[in-house]
């Protein structure tokens, strides 16, 4: 059973800071990995998509790597803003059953 | 412009008088999902439909059930609500065709309170 672990659970930062977000995964039989921001008591917003042949993928001011062979993945903010400010959650999308498995998120606060 | 839309976005009902949640999507995927996610917790896969096809997950209680009347619409019915039930109700879909390179795209929510 694929499991999905985030680390850190919450992160504290000034305002500018390059951080970087942990995700690990158990089952490396996937076919891609999601990463999504999730503002409070909203839904999820796709930040990027790494598909499993790939090893990283960038969106502006966010970098995603893929180390599918070693069940990880990292997210790499850089120059952080206060609206940043959000959780962030890892999902590999598993080739076995079609579904994405969720980490609890990473809980970012970026201080002004 | 919205792409995955749910309605209402906020919804209270009470203890065991059935609710429905809407969720309907422009983008013409085959795949609609339903996930339950509880505060500070990852979403929960409850049940997913690929085209007409429903998936329940093992784990889904009986007091949910789906209904996906078209490609457009998919509805979650909770039959007798309990206080264990208020969450948000997070509604996704996935065009269905190519795996490795899709993405799965999710509506804003709504978010249940039973009483």
């Amino acid at each position: 059973k694929q499991e999905v672990t985030q680390i850190p659970a919450a992160l504290s930062v000034p305002e500018g800071e390059n951080l970087v977000l942990n995700c690990s995964f158990t089952d490396s039989a996937i076919y891609n990995l999601q990463w999504f921001r999730q503002d409070p008591g909203k839904g999820l917003t796709s930040l990027l998509l790494i598909q499993s042949s790939q090893r990283e993928q960038t969106s502006g001011r966010l970098n995603a790597s893929l180390d599918k062979s070693s069940g990880r993945s990292t997210l790499y903010i850089a120059a952080s803003q206060p609206g940043d400010s959000a959780t962030y959650l890892c999902a590999p999308l598993e080739d076995s059953s079609y579904k994405l498995i969720f980490g609890s998120g990473t809980r970012l606060l970026v201080r002004p | 412009d919205a792409m995955v839309i749910q309605n209402p976005r906020y919804q209270v009902t009470q203890f065991g008088k059935p609710v429905t949640l809407s969720c309907s999507q422009t983008l013409n995927h085959n795949v609609m999902y339903w996930y339950q996610q509880k505060s500070s917790q990852a979403p929960k896969l409850l049940f997913h439909y690929y085209d007409k096809d429903f998936n329940n997950e093992a784990d889904t209680p009986d007091n949910f059930q789906s209904r996906r009347p078209n490609t457009s619409f998919c509805f979650l019915d909770i039959r007798s609500p309990g206080l264990g039930d208020a969450a948000m109700y997070l509604c996704a879909t996935r065009m269905g065709v190519s795996r490795d390179r899709e993405t799965q795209y999710f509506g804003p929510g709504t978010r249940l309170l039973v009483l």
